[in-house]
C-alpha cells in the first residue's frame, strides 16, 4: 500500500500570497495516478489537477501541479479568499490511498 | 451536467447494516466506474472500493472485505453501497464519485456525500 504524507500539516498564509504543498509518496508512483482535491468546509471534494500536473475542466491556471517519482507539489500561486480548505493528494494504487491533508488558513 | 445525487442522512445501531444509493445523471450510466469514499468527522479521506455499473464487477478494500456489498440497479440507473456489522467508528460522510473514463485513475465528479451516524 502507498502511503501518501502530506505537509506541512497547516499553512496559514494571506491573500495574494503563494502556497506550496508537499505530497510525498512512501514508494515511487505513476505520475498518472497522482490527483489533488480540494475540500471546503461541509463541501465533497473538488479535483483539482490529475496526472500530477493536468489542470481538471474549469481549475483556475493560478493552481499547478508538478513532481514526479515519490514527490509531488501543489502550488497556489495567488491565493484568492476561496482558495482557504483543505487539500488532498490521490494515489490511485490497489489500494487507492489518499494522503492526510493540508489546511490552508488565513 | 453530471451530478452524482444521494441518498439522505441515516442514524443506525451498533450491528445493523447501512445502504446509501447514488443516482448519476447527466452522462451514461454505464459509461463511468463509481468509487465510494468516506471521511469520519474531522478526519482525512477513506476509499472503500468501486463498481463497474456496466458489468456489476467489484473491488473493494481489504479493511471492508466481508462487511461491504456494492451493488447496482440499471433500471433506475442507481448505485448502492452497503456495510454491515456497524460500529461507531463507521460514523462518517460516504461520499459517491465518479471515475474519468477519458484518462482514467482520478475522479471527476463527488455525490453530495450522505451522514451515516452509528
Amino acid at each position: 500500500e502507498i502511503v501518501l504524507t502530506q505537509s506541512p500539516g497547516t499553512l496559514s498564509l494571506s491573500p495574494g500570497e503563494r502556497a506550496t504543498l508537499s505530497c510525498r509518496a512512501s514508494l515511487t508512483v505513476t505520475s498518472s495516478f497522482l490527483s489533488w482535491f480540494q475540500q471546503r468546509p461541509g463541501q465533497a471534494p473538488r479535483l483539482l489537477i490529475f496526472g500530477a500536473s493536468s489542470r481538471a475542466t474549469g481549475i483556475p491556471d493560478r493552481f499547478s501541479g508538478s513532481g514526479s517519482g515519490t514527490d509531488f507539489t501543489l502550488t497556489i500561486s495567488r491565493l484568492e479568499p476561496e482558495d482557504f480548505g483543505v487539500y488532498f493528494c490521490q494515489h490511485y494504487g490497489s489500494p487507492l490511498t489518499f494522503g492526510g491533508g493540508t489546511k490552508v488558513e488565513i | 451536467q453530471v451530478q452524482l445525487l444521494q441518498s439522505g442522512a441515516e442514524v443506525k445501531k451498533p450491528g445493523a447494516s447501512m445502504r446509501v444509493s447514488c443516482s448519476p445523471s447527466g452522462y451514461s450510466f454505464t459509461a463511468n466506474y463509481i468509487h465510494w469514499v468516506r471521511q469520519a468527522p474531522g478526519q482525512g479521506l477513506e476509499w472503500l472500493g468501486w463498481i463497474d455499473p456496466k458489468s456489476g464487477g467489484t473491488k473493494d478494500a481489504r479493511k471492508f472485505r466481508g462487511r461491504v456489498s456494492l451493488t447496482r440497479d440499471t433500471s433506475v440507473t442507481t448505485v448502492y453501497l452497503e456495510l454491515n456489522s456497524l460500529r461507531s467508528d463507521d460514523t462518517a460522510v460516504y461520499f459517491c464519485a465518479r471515475e474519468d473514463a477519458e484518462y482514467g485513475f482520478h475522479f471527476d465528479y463527488w455525490g453530495q456525500g450522505t451522514l451515516v451516524t452509528v
